[in-house]
């Protein structure tokens, strides 16, 4: 059964600062979908980025980018200039064969003024 | 955009009551729809999928005639809490996906949720 991981319960960052939050995961799929979410305190769930297992390139949306290590099933996430706005809670999520959505057990960012 | 609407945002109902949460997909047919739970300070539990014209596939230890669900058409898929008591006030989402050759792979769209109250 895959599983996914996220080490860090709470985060905190300066406005304007960089952080990185973690996620590991485990399966024995080779093709699968990474994502990962943000959920503010509205609790709409927000897609920030998603990366393909196939594609060596690490994705990147703007001020979000992600290091996907495939052999040591890791996917971080880097929020580079961090805005209030990014105050959430952020999670990993693996979509394998089956469709479904597996997900992390979330990281509260806070970010300081 | 996909946009998936959930209604009510906010219920709050008796011990022993049935509760209906609908789900729809606004400006799409989807055929899969997921339900997912999630308690305070927590993460996304999957509940279950709902797959159009079929009976849903609920997930291990989810009691499915507690929670039942129903997708009789494209674009709505309903969950009802049936005899609902106090242990299921939680969080509830829905997610939709878009159908194939529109967006990117199957990419999942989420409902802003319903808080259910049960006192």
């Amino acid at each position: 059964a895959q599983t996914v991981t996220q080490s860090q319960p709470e985060m905190s960052v300066q406005e304007a600062e960089t952080v990185t939050l973690s996620c590991t995961y485990d399966t024995s799929e080779n093709n699968y979908y990474l994502f990962w979410y943000k959920q503010p305190p509205s609790r709409q769930m927000i897609l920030v980025i998603r990366q393909e297992a196939y594609k060596q390139q690490n994705a990147t949306e703007n001020r979000f980018s992600v290091n996907f290590q495939k052999a040591a099933k890791s996917f971080s996430l880097k929020i580079s200039d961090s805005q209030l706005g990014d105050t959430a809670m952020y999670f990993c999520a693996f979509r394998g064969a089956t469709n479904k959505l597996i997900f992390g057990t979330g990281t509260l960012l806070a970010v300081q003024p | 955009g996909a946009v998936v609407s959930q209604h009510p945002s906010w219920v709050i109902c008796k011990s022993g009551t049935s509760v209906k949460i609908e789900c729809r997909s606004l400006d799409f047919q989807a055929t899969t729809m997921f339900w997912y739970r999630q308690f305070p300070k927590q993460s996304l539990m999957l509940m279950a999928t709902s797959n159009e014209g079929s009976k849903a596939t609920y997930e291990q230890g989810v009691e499915k005639d507690k929670f039942l669900i129903n997708h009789a058409s494209l674009t709505l898929s309903t969950l009802t809490v049936t005899s609902a008591h106090p242990e299921d006030s939680s969080f509830y989402i829905c997610s939709a996906i878009l159908p194939t050759g529109r967006g990117s792979a199957d990419e999942q769209f989420f409902g802003p949720g319903t808080r259910l109250t049960v006192l």
